[in-house]
């Protein structure tokens, strides 16, 4: 168990649907990284955020939107969906700005229909 | 563009033998690479890591080689057990800026 916490497990939606995927850090870790996993991907970068400032971007869709809240938890909002959206989401957290040293949550697959 | 590869989607190696698994990338400022395990219905979790000023570290069973002038990393996993049967992420860090993450590679341990 790395501590990192997501919700839901699993999600199916229609397209043009809009859905929010929860994510708990690690106690006491400070940033909060977003992943995507499509099929026969590699981990896709999203967003992260540092104590609820984004701090870096990466390659984020304008339809998809994310905030860090004053409790370290974080919300990834997907809008929109489009078949193509299906893919596996996975939040990070690491105690400070470096992604390597992160911890990663189990993850949430996303069925888009 | 995909600047960090593995191009061997899968692995089938037997149990007590030694798995290789390798890893190709493509930026030079890369400076920092980690290797990542993926069980099923997991999250990665982080297995071992090298700085470009090293060549070799190892970590009890598992050694990652680096080879700088060929942008070229690899996963020594010795022996091999059937625990180790998971996907294996390769990952690659440019300096300040965001980790980047290969395929992945499965790695099938059998007896």
């Amino acid at each position: 168990d790395s501590g990192v916490t997501q919700t839901p497990k699993h999600l199916i939606t229609a397209t043009g649907q809009r859905v929010t995927l929860r994510c708990s850090p690690r106690s006491g870790d400070l940033s909060v990284y977003w992943y995507q996993q499509s099929l026969d991907q590699g981990l896709q970068f999203l967003i992260q955020y540092y104590n609820g400032e984004e701090r870096a971007k990466g390659n984020i869709l304008e339809r998809f939107s994310a905030q860090q809240f004053p409790d370290l938890h974080s919300e990834l909002n997907l809008s929109s969906l489009e078949l193509g959206d299906s893919a596996l989401y996975f939040c990070a957290s690491s105690p400070t700005r470096l992604d390597t040293e992160a911890f990663f949550g189990q993850g949430t697959r996303l069925t888009v229909v | 563009d995909q600047q960090v590869k593995q191009n061997s989607p899968s692995l089938s190696v037997q149990e007590g033998r030694i798995s290789i698994l390798n890893c190709d990338y493509t930026n030079s400022m890369f400076d920092y690479f980690l290797w990542y395990k993926k069980y099923p219905a997991e999250g990665p979790t982080f297995l071992i890591s090298i700085s470009s000023i090293k060549d070799k570290n190892e970590d009890g069973r598992f050694t990652v080689f680096l080879n700088k002038s060929a942008k070229h990393l690899s996963l020594h996993i010795v022996p091999s057990q059937p625990g180790d049967s998971a996907v294996y992420f390769c990952a690659a860090s440019p300096h300040t800026d965001k980790l980047i993450f290969g395929t992945g590679t499965r790695l099938q341990v059998f007896p």
